[in-house]
This record gives C-alpha cells, sequence and structure tokens, in this order.
C-alpha cells in the first residue's frame, strides 16, 4: 500500500493549458508538501500545509495554486502552463510541521511542457 | 540564508570500493542533517539523519557523522555494490516553522561490477 501517492507520474501537455496533479498520504501525517526538482536534479520547496493550512509559500508564481481539501491530501494546480515549468514534481509528508523530522516523499510527477 | 553544497558527480565506483560523498552546510542556529537517496524513477527515500553535534546516522552500510566545527555532513560506504547506484543528497533543515528542507545539488553515484 504506498504511503504517498502521487497521479498521474506522466503528463505532457501544450503550453497555455492547465493542469493538476493529485498527491494522497494514508501515514497520518499533519503536514505536506510540494518540491520541485528541475533538469539538473535541484530540489527546491514549493509549498508546505500543516493541517489543510498553508505554512510555506516559497515565491512560487501564483499560476501555482496547492488545494488541501483535507490533511491526507494536497493537490497543484497550474494555469497557463510555461515551457519552464517543465520538471518532476515530489509530494511528501511528515508527521508534523516541526522537529528533526524526515519526509516521505511520492515517486513523482514528470511534467513536460511543448 | 541556509545553503547546502555537495560534491558535484557523477562519481563512478567499482564494487567494493570505499564511497565518500562531501557535504558542508551553513545554516543558523542547530540545524539537523539528513542524506536521502533517489533510485532511478523513484522518489527521495530518508537514508540516514543526525539531530545534533557528533551524532552519527547509519543505516544500510551507509554512516555519516554531524561535524559542528567543519560544518560538515559526509557520507561513508566501506563497500559499495552495484545495488548502491542512485543519486544522493544532502539536506538540511534548520526547524523553523513549515519544516522545510533545504537540499544540495545532488551527487550521481554509478557503481560499476
Amino acid at each position: 500500500d504506498t504511503a504517498v501517492s502521487q497521479t498521474p507520474k506522466y503528463l505532457v501537455t501544450q503550453m497555455g493549458n492547465d493542469k493538476s496533479i493529485k498527491c494522497e498520504q494514508n501515514l497520518g501525517h499533519d503536514t505536506m508538501y510540494w518540491y520541485k526538482q528541475d533538469s539538473k536534479k535541484f530540489l527546491k520547496i514549493m509549498f508546505s500545509y500543516n493541517n489543510k493550512e498553508l505554512i510555506i509559500n516559497e515565491t512560487v508564481p501564483n499560476r501555482f495554486s496547492p488545494k488541501s481539501p483535507d490533511k491526507a491530501h494536497l493537490n497543484l494546480h497550474i494555469n497557463s502552463l510555461e515551457l519552464g515549468d517543465s520538471a518532476v514534481y515530489f509530494c511528501a509528508s511528515s508527521p508534523s510541521v516541526t522537529g528533526p523530522i524526515g519526509y516521505t516523499f511520492g515517486s513523482g510527477t514528470r511534467l513536460t511542457v511543448v | 540564508g541556509n545553503s547546502v553544497t555537495q560534491m558535484e558527480g557523477p562519481v563512478t565506483l567499482s564494487e567494493e570500493a570505499f564511497l565518500t560523498i562531501n557535504c558542508t552546510y551553513t545554516a543558523t542556529g542547530y540545524p539537523s542533517l539528513f542524506w536521502y537517496v533517489q533510485y532511478p524513477g523513484e522518489g527521495l527515500q530518508l537514508l540516514l539523519k543526525a539531530t545534533k553535534a557528533d551524532d552519527k546516522g547509519s543505516n544500510k552500510g551507509f554512516e555519516a557523522t554531524y561535524r559542528k566545527e567543519t560544518t560538515s555532513f559526509h557520507l561513508e560506504k566501506g563497500s559499495v555494490q552495484v545495488s548502491d547506484s542512485a543519486v544522493y543528497f544532502c539536506a538540511l533543515s534548520d526547524g523553523a516553522a513549515g519544516n522545510k528542507l533545504t537540499f544540495g545539488g545532488g551527487t550521481r553515484v554509478l557503481v560499476k561490477p
């Protein structure tokens, strides 16, 4: 049973389209995250939610809108997709929002904008 | 702000060789330090962690010691296997609200039979 699951695994779309990526965790964790991994494997946080409340918004363009309907889900909606949005997007979760706690990552969504 | 610097790869080794991946950091306060591993086509997995100075994290034959005096957290394994081929990420968390992890750029390791 997958702990942090993301869908879809691959997403190819044209510039200007709107798309969503879904993430669900069955670990009972309070905190969820979105990270972006670029083509050079560099990972950068985008958002952090704790119990459905936005905690971190790391200067991400407002074309990106996260939504957390409950603490087990954190979806990412992207409007007006641009070529530079092509990357692998990882969802992750942790038991709480503080403390030296590692994350559990999903397997990623590879987004390609053409 | 916080930052993590790792040696650039790729690192190519023969099976049973000794592996070291250097990691240094800059952070305020006393961060917790992590190593994550990413196998091809997969998400990141927590490999080991250390939460205070002189702590040693270990898992699956990998070790790393939190060295505050040199702000380092180097990853080592005494005898690598082909299955250790992956990208390794050093990361830190300074405990601020949000539990944000700051990652290094990753080091690709290729182990040849």
